[in-house]
């Protein structure tokens, strides 16, 4: 089993609506939680971190339920813009500098 | 510029070649790391440095050799590759203790093995 899973799309979607991505992970002691974005042939970017309590940044409303070990990312009002492949990712304190774990990433595409 | 920069952009490659790849971070991060990312698969963890001391080496076949003088610079050694190495090489650093910012990856090094 992938310790972190995506479904990888495409989601093809009009301008304007709203695209939610989930994400499942193995590792119940993972202790931290992200959403990278990554265009193509670029590299990852930090897109937000994901709280238990919920948190929103602009247009992204991103997830976690720890229980069942779940993440997602809620955009609203898609521009062309937000097409790229956007990857969950989670993390584990080593001791010895962080050690995330990617997902293989959920590809969006924005449509006129 | 992200802060982390790694050269060479490109990279082509025989099997018999000896090269490297170089990346430096102007954060101020002590953790650097090295990750592979083919296509259709998820980013692999290669190594992590932390304070310049490696700390992970996610049974990486020896004929990759990273390198780390300082925080500040991480190479990574090829030689004798195979043309399944073929991948983009990133490279990334953050701070070691608490990660509320994740990782700042570099543009890395698209390296092609013929």
């Amino acid at each position: 089993r992938k310790e972190v899973e995506q479904d990888p799309g495409p989601f093809n979607v009009p301008e304007g609506a709203t695209v939610a991505f989930n994400c499942t992970y193995s590792n119940s002691a993972s202790q931290s939680f992200f959403w990278y974005r990554q265009d193509c042939r670029k590299e990852p970017k930090l897109l937000m971190s994901v709280y238990s309590s919920g948190n929103e940044d602009g247009r992204f409303t991103a997830q976690l339920n720890r229980a069942s070990q779940y993440i997602s990312l809620l955009i609203r009002d898609s521009k062309l813009s937000d097409s790229a492949t956007y990857l969950c990712v989670t993390y584990i304190g080593t001791g010895g500098g962080n050690k995330l774990t990617f997902g293989t990433g959920t590809q969006l595409k924005v449509e006129l | 510029e992200t802060g982390v920069t790694q050269t060479p952009r490109h990279l082509v490659m025989g099997m018999t070649n000896k090269k490297s790849l170089k990346c430096e971070q102007h954060l101020g991060h002590n953790a650097m790391y090295w990750y592979k990312q083919s296509a259709k698969k998820p980013l692999e963890l290669m190594f992590v440095y932390n304070f310049k001391e490696q700390t992970e080496n996610n049974s990486v076949p020896s004929r990759f050799s990273p390198e780390c003088p300082n925080s500040s610079h991480l190479f990574l050694h090829l030689h004798t590759l195979q043309p399944e190495d073929s991948a983009l090489y990133l490279c990334a650093s953050s701070h070691s203790g608490g990660l509320d910012y994740g990782y700042t990856f570099g543009s890395g090094t698209r390296l092609t093995v013929v």
